[in-house]
């Protein structure tokens, strides 16, 4: 399974774009880069999913240069309330039957200021 | 549509002793993981369930077990409880073969 890493923290003033990078080196060819979002005492959430080239939802966008060796994921005009930890992963396993094994890191704990 | 939901909410245990967390899945999904998440760390896969059996299984010991019943809701069990068994336990549930997986709020398990 490829590792990642991400910044353990960030800080952000309300209003401004945040981008959040996860370096990943070792990904497969059959890989998809997929990020979550954690609030305090809840479980993850899912925010976005892409391959290669750029994918925007209407939460975050996520860019993936050619060698997809990393990513980025960038929120626009961040609020106090996107306040929480984000987890970029790569590589989750399938056996064929059920559905995938999400394997978290440490995640990025994104904190945002008034 | 209820989403995800786990009970108990919270719970304190004795080590040595043993708990059993629910868990129903969201409307329409037939696979349900659990997850431990111990503090300031990302959730750590401990089994996945599928047609009421255990399809794929992370690095846990055998104290961790789990059903599924044929409403698809789930159980994780853990015997012999260790003080390091403290954790949030996060279940998630997902259509079969789709990677997006819906998290329910967790339950917060302490072992005193």
């Amino acid at each position: 399974l490829a590792k990642t890493t991400q910044p353990i923290s960030m800080d952000s003033y309300e209003g401004q774009e945040v981008n959040i990078t996860c370096s990943h080196n070792n990904i497969a060819t059959n890989d998809y880069i997929t990020w979550y979002q954690q609030f305090p005492s809840q479980g993850p959430r899912f925010i976005i999913q892409g391959y290669k080239t750029k994918v925007t939802n209407e939460v975050a966008s996520l860019f993936i240069p050619a060698d997809r060796k990393s990513s980025t994921l960038s929120l626009p005009r961040v609020s106090l309330s996107d306040t929480a930890v984000y987890y970029c992963l790569v590589g989750d396993s399938f056996s064929g039957a059920g559905s995938y094994q999400l394997t978290f890191g440490k995640g990025t704990k994104l904190s945002v200021i008034p | 549509d209820a989403g995800v939901t786990q009970s108990p909410t919270h719970l304190i245990k004795t080590r040595g002793q043993q708990v059993t967390l629910r868990c129903s899945p969201k409307s329409g999904h037939d696979t349900v993981s659990w997850y431990q998440q111990a503090l300031g760390q990302g959730p750590q896969f401990i089994f996945q369930y599928y047609e009421e059996e255990e399809r794929q299984r992370g690095n846990f010991p055998d104290r961790f077990s789990g059903h599924q019943f044929p409403n698809y809701s789930s159980e994780l069990n853990v015997n012999a409880l260790l003080l390091g068994d403290s954790a949030l336990y996060l279940c998630a549930s997902s259509p079969a073969g789709r990677y997006e997986q819906y998290f329910g709020p967790g339950t917060r398990l302490t072992v005193t």
